[in-house]
């Protein structure tokens, strides 16, 4: 089955720098990857996914980056807000009904 | 956005008895839903698949006959926590995608269970 990597598993920038959060994944048939954020006792929020017809996508502050050769995925956010500390979930799906695999999670702090 | 919500938020209760969670998707039909459980610091571990009016389909290790999934109309699933003990103590999260060939999942708030 599908088997998500995440890294790293933690990661503390200044505010007003950049985040990259990686992510490696290892079924080729996968076609589906959605990034959460979850803030502590909070449910997960989709922030923004990307389909493997597209190599990048991006929603102001918050972009991703897919590269289906190498199997990996990242999350880009610039401009670094306190707001932004919370896990960040990646996560990896062939579609259909099949279920999401979740990669174990990336505590990021911003740093005022 | 869709709206996917959870009943109760927290629950304590003593080892032994049920726990019943219900996950409702408030503003879509939800065919598909999906009931994870989350340790402190970890991440999601998916528990089982409910189908709408079929049988739920459980991950390898999760004990079917102890969490028991219903999923009786398109727009709630339930799920049973029978004869808790403490190490059932969790934070159950469901998610429901909005339809047929959308991947998108919406999480509800989440069930923080405790059982003493």
């Amino acid at each position: 089955g599908e088997n998500v990597e995440q890294h790293p598993s933690t990661l503390s920038v200044q505010e007003g720098d950049s985040a990259v959060i990686k992510c490696t994944y290892s079924d080729s048939a996968s076609n589906y990857f959605p990034w959460y954020k979850q803030e502590l006792g909070k449910r997960p929020q989709l922030i923004i996914d990307i389909r493997s017809n597209v190599g990048e996508k991006k929603d102001q502050r918050i972009a991703v980056t897919l590269n289906k050769t190498a199997k990996h995925f990242s999350l880009h956010i610039t401009e670094t807000q306190p707001e932004d500390s919370a896990v960040y979930f990646c996560a990896a799906s062939i579609g259909g009904n099949t279920p999401l695999v979740f990669g174990k999670g990336t505590r990021l702090s911003v740093i005022a | 956005g869709a709206v996917v919500s959870q009943h109760p938020s927290r629950v304590i209760c003593k080892s032994g008895t049920s726990v019943k969670i219900e996950c409702r998707s408030l503003d879509f039909q939800a065919t598909t839903m999906f009931w994870y459980r989350q340790f402190p610091k970890q991440s999601l571990m998916l528990m089982a698949t409910s189908n709408e009016g079929s049988k739920a389909t459980y991950e390898q290790g999760v004990e079917k006959d102890k969490f028991l999934i219903n999923h009786a109309s398109l727009t709630l699933s339930t799920l049973t926590v029978t004869s808790a003990h403490p190490e059932d103590s969790s934070f159950y999260i469901c998610s429901a995608r909005l339809d047929r060939g959308i991947e998108t999942q919406y999480f509800g708030p989440g069930t923080r269970l405790l059982v003493l």
